[in-house]
């Protein structure tokens, strides 16, 4: 049973535009989340995180919205650069634990 | 620092061979995570240590699998016997902290023909 759901596998968005990656999750004791983006052939590395206790969180270019009600957060990229162009890992994970539940991923494109 | 090493980075072996994977944490991190990605369960942790000891290891499928963390700087993962439905990516992570900021290793990309 995924916890930690994208439900869009893929996502292609044009240079300069705005792109949205969206994640839901069904356990309402997950606290902290996180967004890692991942290259072909490397590992996944720590994008942007969230507290529960925050509704947003600003980095640069991303920032990360957080909605508890609905269980859902998303990740926006303004302006999109082809340089984002990867997968992007959803992760959560709950209080009072060390362990990060990821999700399935979304392969961003962004095209010129 | 050269981050999460991990050897090797691909390995294709035949059905029923025993394969071990290894990794080498950020020197001073005191947790270290073994997951497996692939395309449709995303990526899985299949076991964590903190300071060499396993803390959790309830997303090791089945008792093919096993890992050990003999010291600091060094773990390793074995799948014996191996099954074709084992080929995937395996990822090492390490931390200072268990949910501090997770830096991944590149990856064994495994091929059980």
């Amino acid at each position: 049973d995924q916890q930690v759901k994208q439900n869009s596998p893929s996502l292609s968005v044009q240079e300069g535009r705005i792109s949205i990656l969206n994640c839901d999750y069904t356990n309402s004791m997950f606290d902290y989340f996180l967004w890692y983006k991942k290259y072909p052939a490397e590992g996944p590395t720590f994008l942007i995180s969230i507290s529960s206790i925050k509704d947003k969180n600003e980095d640069g270019r991303f920032t990360v919205f957080l909605n508890k009600s609905a269980k859902h957060l998303s990740l926006h990229i303004v302006p999109s650069q082809p340089g984002d162009s990867a997968v992007y890992f959803c992760a959560a994970s709950a209080r009072n634990t060390d362990k990060l539940i990821f999700g399935t991923g979304t392969r961003l494109q962004v095209f010129p | 620092d050269a981050g999460v090493i991990q050897s090797p980075r691909h390995e294709v072996t035949e059905m029923g061979q025993e394969v071990t994977l290894r990794c080498k944490p950020i020197s001073g991190h005191d947790y270290l995570f073994w997951y497996r990605q692939t395309m449709m369960r995303g990526l899985e942790l299949l076991i964590y240590f903190n300071n060499n000891v396993p803390i959790d290891d309830s997303g090791m499928p089945e008792d093919r699998f096993s890992a050990k963390m003999p010291n600091a700087s060094f773990s390793t993962l074995k799948i014996q016997p191996s099954e074709p439905r084992d080929s995937a990516v395996y990822f090492c992570a390490s931390s200072f902290g268990g949910l501090d900021t997770q830096y991944f290793g590149p990856g064994t990309r495994l091929t059980v023909l």
